[in-house]
């Protein structure tokens, strides 16, 4: 069974802020993804990554899938009160279903 | 973009009736679609994968028995929570998956549905 773990488990920071939050495994997946989830709303896709080292960026976000392919590291840059939510990383090991992380719980106050 | 609805967006229900949550890819066909459930200010755990034309597949520790799952055609799953009791409230959400993908989007991308608040009284 793979596990994921994500860190830190809550952020509150200020607008303007940047940040990281992480998402690690003993396992190595085939292919890892972060969603941002609202209350009551399902999780949206931002990101997939399937190359160790890969790093994509969309607008003020970069994400990073580690060379092991076992971590990832989502960074905001400039945080904004829209990026408030949960941020759950999801990895996928070969022939096996997505498992979600625990998420991280952000909250970026104005 | 790929669209899932579930119907209903919430129900109340009492303690010992069934209830049945429809999911729906509205601008694709799923030949696979999962079921997850979660608690308040808690992470997705997944509930079973549901496959168009067979079974479903259920994780450890999810009793078949109580949540029925059917993949009657390719874009339509139902969740069927049997017997109700309060615990079972939660937020259930369902996902599909575009198995040809699309230009940029692989065919691991998974679309979540809305999710269905369910509690029993």
């Amino acid at each position: 069974t793979q596990l994921l773990e994500q860190s830190p488990q809550f952020l509150s920071i200020q607008e303007g802020e940047n940040l990281t939050v992480y998402c690690n495994s003993s396992s190595v997946f085939s292919s890892l993804q972060w969603y941002r989830q609202e209350p009551g709303e399902g999780p949206v896709l931002l990101v997939t990554v399937v190359t160790g080292g890969e790093v994509k960026k969309l607008k003020r976000l970069t994400f990073q899938f580690g060379d092991a392919r076992k971590d990832s590291s989502l960074h905001i840059t400039a945080a904004q009160p829209g990026d408030t939510g949960l941020y759950l990383c999801a990895g996928r090991g070969y022939g096996q279903n997505f498992v979600f992380g625990p998420g991280t719980r952000l909250s970026v106050l104005p | 973009g790929a669209v899932v609805s579930q119907h209903p967006s919430w129900v109340i229900c009492k303690s010992g009736t069934s209830v049945k949550i429809e999911c729906r890819s509205l601008d694709f066909q799923a030949t696979t679609m999962f079921w997850y459930r979660q608690f308040p200010k808690q992470s997705l755990m997944l509930m079973a994968t549901s496959n168009e034309g067979s079974k479903a597949t259920y994780e450890q520790g999810v009793e078949k028995d109580k949540f029925l799952i059917n993949h009657a055609s390719l874009t339509l799953s139902t969740l069927t929570v049997t017997s109700a009791h309060p615990e079972d409230s939660s937020f259930y959400i369902c996902s599909a998956r575009d198995p040809f993908g699309g230009q940029g989007v692989s065919t691991d991308t998974q679309y979540f549905g809305p999710g269905t608040r369910l509690t029993v009284l």
